[in-house]
């Protein structure tokens, strides 16, 4: 079974700083994806950033980047220029590529301050 | 174009009641899943329909049970509701076939209070 385990509940930011979330997961697998979802008390999740396991490059969107350690089993989350919308709780998802069931970690909440 | 719908947003039922909830896909999706996110936890994949069949289940009771419509829109369904039940389901839906998008789409969830 795939496991996702995001080791800081909470984290703070001031704002323009730069902040990195981290995310570790357990898999047999050799191909599937992994994601950060941010979901802010309006509850809806919002996709940030996909990287396919595949690829060795590190996905990148706008402010927003990973770094991919495949052998580490790593895909942390750094967040560049940290703005007050930024605050949410940030979820890494695993999911393997012939399926499209999402595994979850708990989360981490992420407070970005003025 | 409308995203995924989700309704009723809020919800309280009585403990052994059972309750109904409703998902519409995002236009062109064929494919929906439900999560339940307990409050302070990640969401907890329930089941995947497509093709009006449960393809994939997490580790849920008979309980929890589904159904996909030939539109696509697909209802969870909650028996002998327990207060462990009380969250917040999600539901997200994307396109099945490997290689195409597979970025889920979800919605604002129905919050389920059982009392």
């Amino acid at each position: 079974a795939q496991t996702v385990t995001q080791s800081q509940p909470e984290m703070s930011v001031q704002e323009a700083e730069t902040v990195t979330l981290s995310c570790t997961y357990d898999t047999s697998e050799n191909n599937y994806y992994l994601f950060w979802y941010k979901q802010p008390p309006s509850r809806q999740m919002i996709l940030v950033i996909r990287q396919e396991a595949y690829k060795q490059q590190n996905a990148t969107e706008n402010r927003f980047s990973v770094n991919f350690q495949k052998a580490a089993k790593s895909f942390s989350l750094k967040i560049s220029d940290s703005q007050l919308g930024d605050t949410a709780m940030y979820f890494c998802a695993f999911m393997k590529r012939e399926l499209n069931d999402m595994r979850f970690g708990a989360g981490t909440r992420l407070t970005v301050k003025p | 174009d409308a995203g995924v719908t989700q309704s009723p947003t809020h919800l309280i039922k009585t403990r052994g009641q059972q309750v109904t909830l409703r998902c519409s896909p995002k236009s062109g999706h064929d494919t929906v899943s439900w999560y339940q996110q307990a409050l302070g936890q990640g969401p907890q994949f329930i089941f995947q329909y497509y093709e009006e069949e449960e393809r994939q289940r997490g580790n849920f009771p008979d309980r929890f049970s589904g159904h996909q419509f030939p539109n696509y829109s697909s209802e969870l369904n909650v028996n002998a509701l327990l207060l462990g039940d009380s969250a917040l389901y999600l539901c997200a839906s994307s396109f099945m076939t490997v290689g195409m998008n597979t970025e889920a789409f979800f919605g604002q969830g129905t919050r389920l209070t059982v009392v």
